[in-house]
Formats: structure tokens, sequence, C-alpha cells
């Protein structure tokens, strides 16, 4: 089945350093990636949504300038969190659509968990 | 307004017995799509079933099984015979078009289930 692999799964870094998480399509093309957070014990929360080649669109209240989204290719989506904050501490979970594949056309990697100290 | 509800935060259920996660949502488009995940405590999505807006019988997969009221607007999650693996958090998602001509996925608040010996 399609799979996203997703890296790193927990990261811990410095206040005020820059983070970046990968996420690939391993066996298909992954069209559009979602970027989802996810706060302790609540639901996902879409950040932005990503198709290849053109620049990202974000939901409302998430900065563009925090995390910078790049899609460059159909197999590889990354976020960068720029000058993190302990308050940027989170799980981050993306998911790649793609009709025809996945479960109904989502697939999600496994998940970073990032830890701003 | 919240598009997906989930009115249950917690359950607790017996070992081998049915449980029902329930599940309302809003939209007014007449084509959209009902997921359930289930994120154990490691964080990765697992998706668990579908159910197309247009689909004519509930879906079934499995032990899980999906009560769509179409009328009602509700997409309750049918688990028989639990087992102690299946305790988790579970998440009911809609798939929707937005703005931009994509589709993404909104979740609901979740539901934590825990299955006891």
């Amino acid at each position: 089945g399609a799979v996203v692999s997703q890296h790193p799964s927990r990261v811990i870094c410095k206040s005020g350093t820059s983070v970046k998480i990968e996420c690939r399509s391993l066996d298909f093309q992954a069209t559009t990636m979602f970027w989802y957070r996810q706060f302790p014990k609540q639901s996902l929360m879409l950040m932005a949504t990503s198709n290849e080649g053109s620049k990202a669109t974000y939901e409302q209240g998430v900065e563009k300038d925090k995390f910078l989204i790049n899609h460059a290719s159909l197999t590889l989506s990354t976020l960068t969190v720029t000058s993190a904050h302990p308050e940027d501490s989170s799980f981050y979970i993306c998911s790649a659509s793609s009709l025809g594949q996945g479960d109904y056309g989502y697939t999600f990697g496994s998940g970073t968990r990032l830890t701003v100290v | 307004a919240q598009k997906i509800t989930q009115t249950q935060p917690g359950m607790f259920v017996q070992e081998k017995e049915a449980v029902t996660l329930d599940c309302t949502y809003d939209t007014s488009d007449p084509s959209y799509g009902l997921f359930w995940y289930k994120q154990p405590s490691s964080g990765e999505m697992i998706f668990l079933i579908y159910q197309g807006s247009y689909d004519q019988q509930n879906a079934t997969e499995g032990r899980y099984s999906l009560n769509f009221q179409k009328a009602r607007k509700s997409a309750n999650l049918v688990i028989s015979a639990s087992q102690l693996g299946d305790s988790a958090m579970y998440f009911c998602a809609m798939r929707e078009q937005t703005n931009f001509g994509n589709e993404k996925l909104t979740f609901g608040t979740g539901t934590r289930l825990t299955i006891i010996p």
C-alpha cells in the first residue's frame, strides 16, 4: 500500500533555532500535501496545503513566515519551523493526497514530536 | 461553526463488547466523504473506514462498521467484539472542498476509547 515516510519522528531543539521536517511518499506521487499540528489531547488542526510546484496555502491564523512549506517534487514536502519557541512544541503530521492512492486518497506520515527548550 | 462533532470525550468499554462512537457533521455540499481514524499513543493515524455521501450501503471493514444516517448527518463508528488493542483515540473526519479547489480533511475533537479487561 501507499506509504509516507516522515522524519524525524522526534526532535528537541533550542529556542530560536529552526527545525526541518520531511515527508516523502515512497511508492506514489503526492500531488497535494497537508500539514497538521496536534497539541496534546487535542484534534488535528490543518496548518497548510501545498500542491507540487506551487506556493502553499495557509489556514487562517498560521504564520507563513514561521512555518515554511516546500513541495518541490511529487515525492517530497518539507515543513521548516523557523525561530522555534516553546509554544511551537507540538506533534506535526503530514498527509499526502493522490487520487487512487492510499486510503481513499489520504496517506499519513507517522508524525514528528517537536519539543522546543 | 464546528463541522465535525464528537460528543464523547472518553468511553470505557468491557472487552468483547460492542461499542459505538458518535459523529455528526455539517455540510451543504452534496458530495462529501466521511472517515474514521484510530490514533494510538504512538501518534500515527490509522485509517479504519470510509463512507461516501452517495454510497447506498453502510461501509464495513472487518470489525468496523459505519452507521451512516444521511438525513440526520451522522456517521457513527461501530466496533464489534472490542479488544484490548482497540484502546486509542478515535477521530471522525470529513472531506470537503476548500476555497482554493483542493479537498481537505476536517477532524472532530476525538473520543478516547479504553477497553477494560
